[in-house]
């Protein structure tokens, strides 16, 4: 059974700081990383994605992955309380044809 | 404008009873899915098509059918529906297969099954 975990929080982050979001996965088959962010009532939003280890930066947001350790991360730099919201891992896998997300972790910004 | 859009928004219906929910794109993607969400366990992948008549189960497929017979649609069937079939339902397409960044997202169908 392929798994995605994440914290399902929630975390509490002062405006201004840095979150810090974790998701580790149990498939060494999986190729692709992605973040979400969602709205409460809303759909999911793209706002990551990853392919190979190491940092990938786009403007505050940096997706991190390491594969040995089966675990992709996200950091939101000077978070505003618009990045109030849940945060959706997912892994792809089987040529990018099937997906699985993780259960979300809710991120609260505090003025 | 580019959009998937499902109908309908939202549906409240009794067990046992067809039901079908539709979606379209205006895309040409190649690649549609079909998800569920409920609290406290993300979305799970019920179904996916990689072409017209091509399509393949995700993880939770039981109880529900679907079917793709032009590119732009891919209703999602429940034949029989029972109350813990009661969701959330997003539409996705992209497209292909290997690019699932850019998998965009219908607006959600909020399903009750009393």
């Amino acid at each position: 059974q392929k798994e995605v975990e994440q914290n399902s929080g929630p975390l509490s982050v002062p405006e201004g700081a840095i979150a810090s979001l974790n998701c580790t996965y149990s498939d060494r088959g999986s190729q692709s990383f992605f973040w979400y962010r969602q709205y409460s009532g809303k759909s999911p939003e793209l706002i990551m994605f990853i392919y190979s280890n190491g940092d990938k930066e786009d403007g505050r947001f940096t997706a991190q992955l390491n594969k040995a350790s089966q675990y992709v991360s996200l950091l939101i730099r000077d978070s505003q309380p618009s990045d109030s919201a849940t945060y959706l891992c997912a892994v792809g896998y089987g040529s990018a044809s099937k997906i699985i997300f993780g259960s979300g972790t809710r991120l609260s910004i505090r003025p | 404008e580019a959009q998937v859009t499902q109908n309908p928004r939202y549906l409240i219906t009794v067990t046992g009873k067809k039901l079908t929910v539709t979606c379209s794109q205006n895309m040409n993607h190649e690649y549609m899915s079909w998800y569920r969400q409920d609290p406290g366990l993300g979305l799970r992948q019920i179904y996916y098509s990689m072409n017209v008549e091509v399509t393949d189960k995700g993880d939770v497929p039981e109880g529900y059918k679907v079917s793709r017979k032009e590119k732009r649609n891919f209703p999602l069937i429940l034949e029989s529906p029972s109350p813990n079939q009661t969701s959330l339902y997003f539409c996705a397409s992209s497209p292909d297969r290997g690019r699932l960044e850019t998998q965009y997202f219908g607006p959600g169908t909020r399903l009750l099954v009393l």
